[in-house]
């Protein structure tokens, strides 16, 4: 079953933070998140596990909460780099080895 | 390094023709995924391989789409015959590992096909 991700879309400007959730019917394994720019591939940004802890690089990191089966990703102090669609992708602990991606947040940053 | 390769980058064909998309991963990758995505929704997985054999192609329309790995390296994804529902940008992706949870995917520019 597919994730489903909120907002569908942000718009903010230079400096602002923003918060991307992910949530899955089904018990997760690990939780994946992309970037894919406009008419590009998708770009890898980080993977969470079960038990692991918050990842972050820079300023954009990210949590998972087993329990409720989510995943938020945190941008903060956004860039004008940062625009363009953030997908999740989520591993359910029944099925591993099978990644199922989001529906998609497109994220605009304005200077 | 180079990337994932993949051609054509855009093909235009008319419903009820064949189509062909290759694929070239990363260099010793040994799992390759191929994804379709329609324009506004996420990714979706049609078939992946762990080297030579298939993992997961529950997704894959059987009817009309057909893929193979060659040697485990090369791939490609073929369609006959194509049907209008099926215009879409095909991905290709390769990660080193064989476990999903620990490796990230490497994804190709993609072929945008457009079926008519």
């Amino acid at each position: 079953q597919q994730p489903v991700q909120s907002p569908q879309a942000v718009i903010l400007r230079e400096g602002e933070d923003a918060v991307i959730n992910c949530s899955s019917s089904k018990a997760l394994y690990s939780v994946h998140w992309y970037r894919q720019k406009h008419g590009e591939a998708p770009v890898f940004l980080m993977i969470l596990l079960k038990g692991g802890e918050q990842k972050g690089h820079e300023k954009i990191s990210a949590s998972f909460n087993e329990k409720k089966q989510q995943s938020s990703l945190y941008l903060t102090a956004s860039q004008l780099s940062y625009s363009g669609t953030y997908f999740c992708g989520t591993e359910s602990s029944y099925n591993t080895d099978k990644l199922i991606f989001g529906t998609g947040t497109r994220l605009q940053v304005f200077p | 390094e180079a990337g994932v390769a993949q051609s054509p980058r855009y093909k235009i064909i008319e419903k009820r023709q064949s189509v062909a998309f290759w694929c070239n991963p990363i260099s010793g990758h040994a799992t390759l995924y191929w994804y379709q995505q329609i324009l506004g929704q996420g990714p979706k997985l049609l078939i992946q391989f762990q080297n030579n054999g298939v993992v997961d192609d529950s997704q894959l329309p059987k009817d009309r789409f057909s893929a193979e790995r060659l040697k485990g390296v090369d791939s490609t994804l073929k369609i006959q015959p194509a049907k209008l529902e099926d215009s879409a940008v095909y991905l290709c992706a390769s990660s080193p590992g064989t476990a999903s949870s620990y490796n990230e995917q490497f994804f190709g520019p993609g072929t945008r096909l457009t079926v008519l």
